[in-house]
């Protein structure tokens, strides 16, 4: 079964500080990897979908890559802000499962600081 | 529509009480997904439509849950008896294509509160 694990638990940063959050995962047999944002009392917002032959992918101030092999993904959050405060959820979708479930981390919650 | 659909945002019933949850997924998304969400915890797996293909429901925590989706589209999550335990977010969740494509696009959620 695979399971999904993201470190740290928390952070807390100031201001402008470049950051790194880490996911991993027990099965590399994967065909996507997303990176969610979740605010308090909202749903989950898509950030970044790696499929399992892309290494990377960007938006704006966010990049996420992914290695496979070694069941790792990071996200990386340049020049962060207050407003980048909030939950970072990562989702794997296995290989081998017929039916397209999701597996999820816990999330990381960043807190950013004026 | 232009994002998935959920409602009610809130429901706070009775314990025993039967409740009801709508999705209303993207336009054209053929998969539907539901989640729940309890309080400091992860998101746990509860059904997964796909198509018109049999849908997973591994995940669904004991017969008193159930889910249908109806031509293909608005699915409704019934939660009978409903227990404290069972408080939590549902999140519903849609995406396109097969397993191996797409963003997966969620809901706001639907906060149940069982008294």
């Amino acid at each position: 079964k695979q399971e999904v694990t993201q470190i740290p638990a928390a952070l807390s940063v100031p201001e402008g500080e470049n950051l790194v959050l880490n996911c991993s995962f027990t099965d590399s047999a994967i065909y996507n990897l997303q990176w969610f944002r979740q605010d308090p009392g909202k749903g989950l917002t898509s950030l970044l979908l790696i499929q399992s032959s892309q290494r990377e992918q960007t938006s704006g101030r966010l990049n996420a890559s992914l290695d496979k092999s070694s069941g790792r993904s990071t996200l990386y959050i340049a020049a962060s802000q207050p407003g980048d405060s909030a939950t970072y959820l990562c989702a794997v979708r296995p290989r081998g499962s017929t039916l397209g479930r999701l597996y999820f981390g816990r999330g990381t919650q960043l807190t950013v600081w004026p | 529509g232009a994002g998935v659909s959920q409602s009610p945002s809130n429901k706070v019933t009775e314990k025993g009480k039967d409740v009801e949850l709508r999705c209303d997924p993207i336009s054209g998304h053929t998969a539907l997904y539901w989640y729940r969400q309890s309080l400091g915890q992860g998101l746990e797996f509860l059904i997964y439509f796909q198509g018109n293909s049999a849908p997973d429901k591994s995940g669904l925590p004991s017969d008193r849950f159930s889910a249908e989706r109806t031509g293909g589209s608005v699915s409704t999550l019934t939660i009978q008896r409903t227990q404290q335990e069972d408080s939590a977010v549902y999140l519903c969740a849609s995406n396109s294509g097969g397993p191996n494509t797409g963003e997966l696009f969620f809901g706001e959620g639907s906060r149940l509160t069982v008294l």
